[in-house]
């Protein structure tokens, strides 16, 4: 079992650049969503799905989109970089989005944008 | 508004000797309590959960965590640390409120065992 796989794991971009973080699951799951990690903030999420077709925003949106065509792949879309953009990205997956399961997390995207 | 908060960057521990990670909680309602931990250079790995229930909670790793309604706590312990716990720990409530179905996360708090 592969859980959550992000690729890839790390990116140096130029400002306005665009680029595609991937995140794909092989654990059946509903929910999927993806975290920035910054030193001293904490995780914030960006962008959720609770199932195919189905995506929305978390609290920090601005500079991303997502979609969620199957089940299992859940790409987030940098559409013109900014170093604001900075950070490292966590892709998470669960059964579904109630409070009885915990998370699993791939292993992160670390992004600099220059 | 819901929140977490974890009041120490870092605690040092010897090892063998037993261990706390301190977690305060703010919200409306049941709260719905977490612990994940971060190794470098990897991704969160849950630990334990607090849904409802007995109070100490049981998880991975040998760690447990107590919840304490009246102080709004939620503190991750275990025993006796091993050099191997040394890591990133986050405590985290389940947004019940917003629809967005997120956690929200403290901002860590570093552990690092000392042999």
């Amino acid at each position: 079992n592969a859980g959550v796989t992000q690729t890839p794991k790390f990116q140096v971009l130029k400002t306005g650049q665009s680029m595609t973080l991937q995140c794909a699951q092989d654990m059946n799951h509903e929910y999927m969503s993806w975290y920035r990690q910054d030193p001293g903030m904490g995780l914030r999420l960006i962008h959720y799905s609770v199932g195919a077709g189905i995506t929305d925003q978390g609290e920090v949106p601005n500079g991303y989109n997502v979609s969620r065509s199957t089940t299992e792949d859940f790409p987030l879309r940098l559409l013109s970089a900014a170093p604001s953009q900075t950070s490292v990205y966590f892709c998470a997956s669960s059964v579904d989005y109630s409070v009885r399961y915990g998370y699993t997390f791939g292993s992160g995207t670390r992004l600099t944008v220059v | 508004a819901q929140s977490v908060a974890q009041p120490e960057d870092q605690v040092n521990v010897a090892e063998g000797n037993p261990l706390t990670v301190k977690c305060t909680y703010s919200v409306s309602g049941n709260p719905y309590l977490f612990w994940y931990v971060q190794y470098p250079n990897r991704g969160l790995q849950f630990l334990l959960k607090y849904i409802t229930g007995d109070n100490l909670v049981k998880g991975s790793y040998g760690f447990e965590a107590e919840f304490n309604k009246s102080k709004t706590s939620f503190h991750l312990k275990k025993p006796s640390a091993l050099v191997s716990d040394s890591a990133l720990y986050f405590c985290a409530v389940r947004d019940t409120t917003s629809g967005t179905y997120k956690y929200i996360f403290g901002t860590g708090t570093r552990l690092k065992v000392l042999a």
